[in-house]
Order: C-alpha cells, then sequence, then structure tokens
C-alpha cells in the first residue's frame, strides 16, 4: 500500500531533549516535506526537500533540522526543543520536478507536546 | 497568504449533493487550483486538481469558472465520512510544490 509513515505519532518531551520524528515513504518520490499544524494559524510548510542531499526552508523553519540522506526518509530534528514547538506535524512526499499538478500524500501526523 | 476565498463552515444532508465554492480572483494563467480535505484526527488527504478544464474522479467534481477566478468542488452525494475541512489550493508552475493552506472550509454532513 502506497503510504507516508510518520514516528512516533505521540510524543511529550521537556524542553531542551533533542528528539528526531521520521518519516518515510514507500512511492519512490523525490520530494517531501514537513509541515505543523497549530489552531489558527493553519498548517505551514517547515522545510522541503527537492531529492536526496537537496534541502531548503520553508515559511517556519527556525528551530528545525532536517537530512535527506536517502530518498524514502526526511527526518524532521528538534535540537533543544521549545514549548513553541508543540504543534501537529505532517510530513508529505510527492512525484516531484516541480510539477503544479502533482498530488501530495500526507502521513497521519505526530502530536508533539514540549513541557 | 492563501490566495483563495472560501466560507468558513457549510452544512449538508446526507446523500444530497454538496457545492463547495472557492474565490481566486487573482490567479495567473499557470496556476493549477487543488483541493485537499482534512478528516478529524488525519493528515490532509487530496481531493481533484485542475487547469481549466472541468475535472471529474472517484472522489468529487471540480468545475472551474471560464474566467478562472473561481471553482467549485462537488460532492455528489454526501456521506458522513465526508464531514471535513475542505482546503481550496493555488499550485504555482515551477515552484517549490508548498501548498498553502487557508482556513478552509468546515463541512458537516448531517444524518
Amino acid at each position: 500500500e502506497a503510504q507516508v509513515t510518520q514516528n512516533p505519532r505521540y510524543l511529550i518531551t521537556v524542553t531542551g531533549k533533542k528528539l528526531t520524528v521520521t518519516c518515510s515513504q514507500n512511492m519512490n518520490h523525490e520530494y517531501m516535506s514537513w509541515y505543523r499544524q497549530d489552531p489558527g494559524l493553519g498548517l505551514r510548510q517547515i522545510y522541503y526537500s527537492m531529492n536526496v542531499e537537496v534541502t531548503d526552508k520553508g515559511d517556519v523553519p527556525e528551530g528545525y533540522k532536517v537530512s535527506r540522506k536517502e530518498k524514502r526518509n526526511f527526518p524532521l530534528i528538534l535540537e533543544s526543543p521549545s514549548p513553541n514547538q508543540t504543534s501537529l506535524y505532517f510530513c508529505a512526499s510527492s512525484y516531484g520536478g516541480g510539477r503544479p499538478n502533482n498530488e501530495q500524500f500526507f502521513g497521519p501526523g505526530t502530536r508533539l507536546t514540549v513541557l | 497568504d492563501a490566495k483563495t476565498t472560501q466560507p468558513n463552515s457549510m452544512e449538508s444532508n446526507e446523500e444530497e449533493p454538496v457545492h463547495l465554492p472557492c474565490n481566486h480572483s487573482t490567479i495567473s494563467g499557470t496556476d493549477y487550483i487543488h483541493w485537499y480535505r482534512q478528516l478529524p484526527s488525519q493528515g490532509p488527504e487530496y481531493v481533484i486538481h485542475g487547469l481549466t478544464s472541468n475535472v471529474n474522479n472517484r472522489m468529487a467534481s471540480l468545475a472551474i469558472a471560464e474566467d478562472r477566478k473561481s471553482s467549485t468542488l462537488i460532492l455528489h452525494r454526501a456521506t458522513l465520512r465526508d464531514a471535513a475541512v475542505y482546503y481550496c489550493i493555488r499550485v504555482a508552475q515551477g515552484g517549490s510544490e508548498k501548498l498553502v493552506f487557508g482556513k478552509g472550509t468546515k463541512l458537516t454532513v448531517n444524518p
């Protein structure tokens, strides 16, 4: 089954404790991205990757890192989480190539709470 | 800036058609119109997209105005499972494929 998976689905952590949220897709997609969703602010893009070893900032990249060493994986790293990073996070992927008619596939979400 | 305008909420009865409008009066000639929906406690899900012509798929139909300044997502027979927030999104040619989500339309389906 074609899918985007995220782990963990739920995470409660404390300020400053490094964490990684994993994202994996099995569709051989070139493009992957991370969004966060907050009440009243909607979904906003954090980082995206057009292909392996190619990443770039989205609209709200501060406090986050990403890497794209393999095509299927795109982990989101919070080196020193803070309470304002408490949010619902979604990973997405598509075939890429900058084509505006691409369908994007989203993961089920990771609910992160930083105390 | 989502660059699209949608009603905050709409209500429908089960098994009736639903027409969800979207205004995108500043759309450029090469922007596609995409619709995604987000069911409660789930990630966004692609519904349909189009450029100029009306489009149909197994989930819905998309009617695009001749001047492309507006479009309508049509669910032919709403079910309780269609209750979700529906997002109308412009996607530009040659961009980063970023989806700019607005507030969307929250659709309530009554049994």
